[in-house]
């Protein structure tokens, strides 16, 4: 079965730039996108179709995409962006997966 | 402004049932397919169902093809998850998530656009 791989953490001081990878055999050929997760809350879309951002995230936030790997970047991480981000996509059937999980800390 | 409210979570014995609904407001449900996703205590992310809008076209995941049914009432906004044979290993929180989708024909992309806050499944004795 398709897997999109992930580090498992990431740490950073705040207001450094955090870079989060994901690799995929599909990547070239389908998009990934970004979930931020918050202890105890829901995920929340803050990068799609490789690299836009829904209305409310925050600029910091970017998305960028090579070959096989995907990363998000998050440019003078603050504090509040401390949260488990998954990257997810499909495969060639259209099979829905999401990587492993990256616990970003910011301290 | 999108809503999705799941109710239904609760404590099961292995073997047992639960049916999981999800409420949606703020958007026209029945013009949207959705999905049910979830995440075991400590765990990622792991996406269980989608059903279409029409509910023409449902697909499941491996780990529940047989024991879990997903279904939709689009004149009261809501969607289900009938949850039978429950073990251990279901136990999760279990979020509603709408679809989006991203280009076109063969490149045609489904993702989750907006989530709800999730129900807490556990299965013990």
């Amino acid at each position: 079965s398709y897997e999109l791989t992930q580090p498992p953490s990431v740490s950073v001081s705040p207001g450094q730039t955090a870079r989060i990878t994901c690799s995929g055999d599909a990547l070239p050929k389908k998009y990934p996108y970004w979930y931020q997760q918050k202890s105890g809350q829901a995920p929340v879309l803050v990068i799609y179709e490789d690299s836009k951002r829904p209305s409310g995230i925050p600029e910091r936030f970017s998305g960028s995409s090579s070959g096989t790997m995907a990363t998000l970047t998050i440019s003078g991480a603050q504090v509040e962006d401390e949260a488990d981000y998954y990257c997810y996509s499909t495969d060639s059937s259209g099979n829905r997966v999401f990587g492993g999980g990256t616990k970003l800390t910011v301290l | 402004e999108v809503q999705l409210v799941e109710s239904g979570g609760g404590l099961v014995k292995p073997g047992g049932s639960l049916r999981l609904s999800c409420a949606a407001s703020g958007f026209t449900f029945s013009s949207y397919s959705m999905n049910w996703v979830r995440q075991a205590p400590g765990k990622g992310l792991e996406w269980v169902s989608s059903i279409s809008s029409s509910s023409s076209y449902i697909y499941y995941a491996d780990s529940v093809k047989g024991r879990f049914t997903i279904s939709r009432d689009n004149a009261k906004n809501s969607l289900y998850l009938q949850m039978n044979s429950l073990r251990a290993e279901d136990t999760a929180v279990y979020y509603c998530a709408r679809d989006s989708f991203s280009g076109y024909g063969a490149a045609r992309q489904a993702y989750f656009d907006y989530w709800g806050q999730g129900t807490l499944v556990t299965v013990s004795s």
